[in-house]
């Protein structure tokens, strides 16, 4: 079974600033997916990616196929980005398996 | 498209009784996915259909959860009977493609 690792677990960061989110994984994987959960308890899907690098506004998700890794980013943070940021792997042909989420607060 | 439906938003029940959780997945999907999420674990994967046929339902904690779709616009969730430890908010995602699209989720309190 893929174990998936996210760090931090807590992260509290200044407006402005510069946010890295890490995943890293066990089992070889095709894709990966990164969700943004609200405090409201909303979920969004915000990239799936195989490889490289994906850029949606101020968000960046990067992968490392090889080393079992990836990155999501946020440039010039937003206190509306607070959230829980969770990245999934496949698990066979539909299962996902969750990482257990890294809580991000932006203060003003 | 108004998204994935759930309902309801919150339940509160006493412990024994039967619940029922509903989902409206997208138009055109055809995977739908419930989960339940807990402060302990996470999210979880408890089953998932395709094309209205369960396919995997390994992750549905005990007998005591069922879940039909009955047709490509409607599926169920049912608990009988609820015990306190089925506190959770449960979500309902649909697929069509790679990207999973979720419901608001219904919050499950059980007194």
């Amino acid at each position: 079974k893929n174990e998936v690792e996210q760090s931090p677990q807590n992260l509290t960061a200044q407006e402005g600033e510069f946010i890295t989110i890490n995943c890293s994984y066990s089992v070889g994987i095709s894709a990966l997916h990164w969700l943004q959960q609200h405090p409201g308890g909303g979920i969004v899907s915000l990239f799936m990616l195989s490889s490289g690098k994906k850029k949606h506004g101020r968000l960046i998700a990067t992968i490392n196929i090889q080393e079992k890794h990836s990155s999501l980013h946020i440039t010039a943070s937003h206190p509306r980005d607070s959230a829980v940021y969770i990245c999934v792997t496949p698990e066979g042909a539909q299962k996902l398996v969750f990482g257990q989420g890294t809580r991000l607060t932006i203060n003003p | 498209d108004a998204g994935v439906i759930q309902s309801p938003r919150h339940e509160v029940t006493e412990m024994g009784q039967e619940v029922t959780l509903r989902c409206k997945p997208i138009s055109g999907h055809d995977y739908l996915f419930w989960y339940r999420q807990t402060m302990m674990r996470g999210l979880e994967l408890l089953i998932y259909f395709n094309n209205n046929v369960p396919i995997d339902d390994s992750g549905m904690p005990e007998d005591r959860f069922s879940a039909k779709m009955p047709n490509a616009s409607f599926s169920t969730l049912k608990i009988q009977p609820s015990e306190p430890r089925d506190s959770a908010v449960y979500f309902c995602a649909s697929k069509m493609g790679d990207t999973q699209y979720f419901g608001p989720g219904t919050r499950l309190t059980v007194l």
